[in-house]
């Protein structure tokens, strides 16, 4: 158990809805992120949040955005849903920055049918 | 664009076997090159984090190397274990931005 935790585990959806994921990191880790891991691809990068503050940007669709709150938590929200957004999402914490090592939650499976 | 390769794809071996595989990297602009262990139905643990050209980290049975003037580490088992086959990722980090970008990673199988 790495500490992180992200729910739901699984989500089966329509295509054109919006979904939140929702990621609770490690306690004391500041550093959020979010990753894509869809058929036959690695994991793709997506976003990370710094205690609170967008920090670097990835692969991310404009239909895609990411917020951290106060407590730290984080939550990935998905529109517009099309089925090539089924995929599993990961998230992933670290002390501070992408030098530390980080530890995945274990992820949610999304199927957008 | 930043290219992580990692080879081989997949690898069968017997227990008891000693084994390695390669991730390159750009030799640019280093930062950090991570190594995680990822087993099915399972999410990517951490195994290492290396900075310093040179650096040798050591967990156990498996160890990795680091040689960022050319672009490579190596990740090494001695003597593998059932219990060691998972996928092999390792992710790279430029001094010029903070995302990381995995490779695809290597499919290690070890049968008894």
């Amino acid at each position: 158990d790495s500490g992180v935790t992200q729910t739901p585990k699984h989500l089966i959806t329509a295509t054109g809805q919006r979904v939140t994921l929702r990621c609770s990191p490690r306690s004391g880790d500041l550093s959020v992120y979010w990753y894509q891991q869809s058929l036959d691809q690695g994991l793709q990068f997506l976003i990370q949040y710094y205690n609170g503050e967008e920090r670097a940007k990835g692969n991310i669709l404009e239909r895609f955005s990411a917020q951290q709150f106060p407590d730290l938590h984080s939550e990935l929200n998905l529109s517009s849903l099309e089925l090539g957004d089924s995929a599993l999402y990961f998230c992933a914490s670290s002390v501070v920055g992408t030098g530390n090592e980080q530890f995945f939650g274990p992820g949610t499976r999304l199927t957008v049918l | 664009i930043l290219n992580v390769e990692q080879s081989p794809q997949s690898l069968h071996v017997q227990e008891g076997d000693s084994t390695n595989f390669t991730c390159s990297f750009p030799s640019s602009n280093f930062y950090a090159l991570h190594w995680y262990r990822w087993e099915t139905a399972k999410s990517p643990e951490a195994l290492f984090v290396m900075t310093l050209n040179g650096d040798e980290k050591k967990k156990g049975r498996i160890s990795a190397t680091l040689n960022t003037k050319e672009g490579y580490s190596y990740l090494y088992i001695k003597g593998s274990q059932p219990e060691d086959s998972a996928t092999y990722l390792c992710a790279f980090r430029s001094g010029a931005t903070n995302k990381l970008i995995f490779g695809t990673g290597t499919l290690l199988a070890v049968q008894p």
